[in-house]
């Protein structure tokens, strides 16, 4: 059981490259989020989807883009990396339920933009 | 907008006593969600327990128990008996309407348990 797979684990970017961080998720989870953690700020929401075809923007979403073509699969796009991009990204996913479900975290991707 | 504040930024326990970590939280919702996760070192994100805005209950999970108090806008964790492998970073958060997929987080104390 695989659970939330993020790849890679590591990158280190030059100012002004692209790139996209992956999250797979095996769970036939509809929701799916992505957060970037800060030191000393805790886990801040960048984009989310609620379903195949379906995105929205959290708190942080500048500079970042997403899109969600299949339920499995929920990309994040650095379309021009910057050194204030340099973090650590979770992905997350969850299914609706009641009273509550839980959200499961991927291992995290810690890139470094110089 | 939803927001968590942890005031505590690190704190010390000894192992195999109590400690609470505190958590105050400012929503404009009716119903809401509160998780509570802890962060080792290794850095994974593990999902403790949770506590419904409409539940009279004090959540409890193991030797983890959240001390709700509504009026106050207070969910504090509760870890009894202390391990070493306590250790960690814990981050309270906060959903809206069960919207998981939405949590605003604090910014995290640091446990250290002591031998």
């Amino acid at each position: 059981n695989a659970g939330v797979t993020q790849t890679p684990k590591f990158q280190v970017l030059k100012t002004g490259q692209s790139m996209t961080l992956q999250c797979a998720q095996d769970m036939n989870h509809e929701y799916m989020s992505w957060y970037r953690q800060d030191p000393g700020m805790g886990l801040r929401l960048i984009h989310y989807s609620v379903g195949a075809g379906i995105t929205d923007q959290g708190e942080v979403p500048n500079g970042y883009n997403v899109s969600r073509s299949t339920t499995e699969d929920f990309p994040l796009r650095l379309l021009s990396a910057a050194p204030s991009q340099t973090s650590v990204y979770f992905c997350a996913s969850s299914s609706w339920g009641r009273p509550y479900t839980e959200a499961f975290f991927g291992q995290g991707t810690r890139l470094t933009v110089v | 907008a939803q927001k968590i504040t942890q005031t505590q930024p690190g704190m010390f326990v000894q192992e195999k006593e109590a400690v609470t970590l505190d958590c105050t939280y400012d929503t404009s919702d009716q119903s809401y969600g509160l998780f509570w996760y802890k962060q080792p070192s290794s850095g994974e994100m593990i999902f403790l327990i949770y506590q419904g805005s409409y539940d009279e209950q004090n959540a409890t999970e193991g030797r983890y128990s959240l001390n709700f108090q509504k009026a106050r806008k207070s969910a504090n964790l509760v870890i009894s008996a202390s391990q070493l492998g306590d250790s960690a970073m814990y981050f309270c958060a906060i959903s809206g309407g069960g919207s998981n997929y939405k949590l605003t987080f604090g910014k995290g104390t640091l446990l250290t348990v002591n031998p």
